[in-house]
């Protein structure tokens, strides 16, 4: 069984950068696994950040980023604000299979 | 402005059926794969499946294989999902989603399975 794992839990200041991180029990995430990026706030839908890795939707503040960092995909966010407190999910491409995996969440509170 | 809306939601006992509806509108519908994603209260998010543009092609989690069937009407902008012998572990909020980057997303429709 595959599975995505993610960050619990993360902290950071306002105005702080962090990074979440996406790892693969299969090895190492590459750009072949089109890595997604979601947030979701309490009560509400998820919305998405990011797509094939790197690219931002037209909604996407230029604030979150998204790469491949030492084998897994990563979702960067500088300069930190408030309302960027939420969950925030990968998801990875599995192509043998054709199916989708979502990581478990990172909790990211902005203290 | 894009719009997904879900609908057919409720309680169901175990062992039975639903079907959920998902109506499409502000953007192109026929040239995207189609996904449902599942969130059981107080957990993570979880990929159900998808269907491709024409409904030729369909994927699901291991999970619902052989009990949930995703369908397709592009004349109407809607996506489908059958869901038979329900279990109280598809107990969710179901989300249509669609886009060439998972783009849109409704606002989820709460199936529960309880007796």
């Amino acid at each position: 069984q595959t599975v995505v794992t993610q960050e619990p839990s993360l902290t950071v200041s306002p105005g702080g950068t962090v990074t979440l991180t996406c790892a693969s029990s299969t090895g190492a995430v590459t750009s072949g696994y089109y890595p997604n990026w979601f947030q979701q706030k309490p009560g509400q839908a998820p919305r998405a950040l990011i797509y094939s890795t790197t690219n931002k939707h037209s909604w996407t503040p230029a604030r979150f980023s998204g790469s491949l960092l030492g084998g897994k995909a990563a979702l960067t966010l500088s300069g930190v604000q408030p309302e960027d407190e939420a969950d925030y999910y990968c998801l990875l491409y599995y192509g043998g299979a054709q199916l989708w995996v979502f990581g478990g969440g990172t909790k990211l509170t902005v203290l | 402005e894009v719009q997904l809306v879900e609908s057919g939601g409720g309680l169901v006992q175990p062992g039975g059926s639903l079907r959920l509806s998902c109506a499409a509108s502000g953007f192109s519908f026929s040239s995207y794969w189609m996904t449902w994603v599942r969130q059981a209260p107080g957990k993570g998010l979880e990929w159900v499946g998808d269907i491709k543009q024409d409904g030729s092609e369909k994927k699901y989690v291991d999970s619902v294989k052989g009990r949930f069937t995703i369908s397709r009407d592009n004349a109407k902008n809607s996506l489908y999902l059958q869901m038979n012998s329900l279990r109280a572990e598809d107990t969710a909020v179901y989300y249509c989603v669609g886009g060439g980057g998972h783009d849109y997303w409704g606002r989820g429709t709460l199936v529960t399975v309880s007796s």
